[in-house]
């Protein structure tokens, strides 16, 4: 089944512990992102990639880092999580630009 | 970069009536146009899409429509059912990484 998989799917941290978030899709897909959902902001996005070691910032990147060393893979890393990180996060890819998305199932993360 | 409005940000129609759900862009560039529908708790999906070369497409009871003169684009649910209840993005992109850009979400709520 095509897909995108993310975890984990809940997760509470505290302030300052390192966390990685991991996305993986098997449709050989170019292009890969990361959005954070906070109500009433909609989906805005905070990393993305074109291919394998090709990465570049979105609209809100402060306070978060990706790699993308395959193609299926891209996590998102919070090297230090503070509370305003608390939100909800999708990974999505899609074929190349210009192409809709197919989401992960997301991530609810609460920094305390 | 480009910016996406949405309105409304709520709406709540009887069961049987039609829904609309209008977008406006900023830039005129943008020529991609894809609709996400997202059930409560889920992740968004892609439900219909429209490119620049097209004023309108249907898919069953969805039809999307796109005035490129006047920067909107506008969504149409007829005979809205129960499960047509979700929170709905447009979405913008001008076929450049890192440019897809979404609206704020309308929240649609058909009443039995």
């Amino acid at each position: 089944e095509a897909q995108v998989t993310q975890n984990p799917r809940y997760l509470i941290t505290v302030t300052g512990k390192k966390l990685t978030v991991t996305c993986s899709q098997n449709m050989n897909h170019e292009y890969m992102s990361w959005y954070r959902q906070d109500p009433g902001l909609g989906l805005r996005q905070i990393y993305y990639s074109m291919n394998v070691e090709v990465t570049d910032k979105g609209d809100v990147p402060e306070g978060y880092k990706v790699s993308r060393k395959e193609k299926r893979n891209f996590p998102l890393i919070l090297e230090s999580p503070s509370p305003n990180q608390t939100s909800l996060y999708f990974c999505a890819s899609s074929l190349t630009t210009g192409f809709g998305y197919t989401f992960g199932s997301g991530t609810r993360l609460t920094v305390v | 970069g480009e910016n996406v409005e949405q309105h409304p940000s709520t709406l709540s129609v009887q069961e049987g009536d039609s829904a609309v759900i209008k977008c406006t862009y900023s830039d005129s560039a943008s020529n991609y146009f894809p609709w996400y529908k997202q059930e409560l708790g889920k992740r968004p999906q892609l439900i219909i899409d429209i490119r620049s070369n097209v004023g309108e497409k249907k898919d069953q009871r969805i039809a999307v429509t796109l005035n490129k003169t006047a920067k909107h684009f506008s969504l149409h649910i007829t005979e809205t059912q129960p499960e047509d209840s979700a929170v709905y993005f447009c979405a913008a992109s001008i076929l450049r990484p890192g440019d897809m850009r979404f609206g704020a979400g309308t929240r649609l709520t058909v009443k039995p």
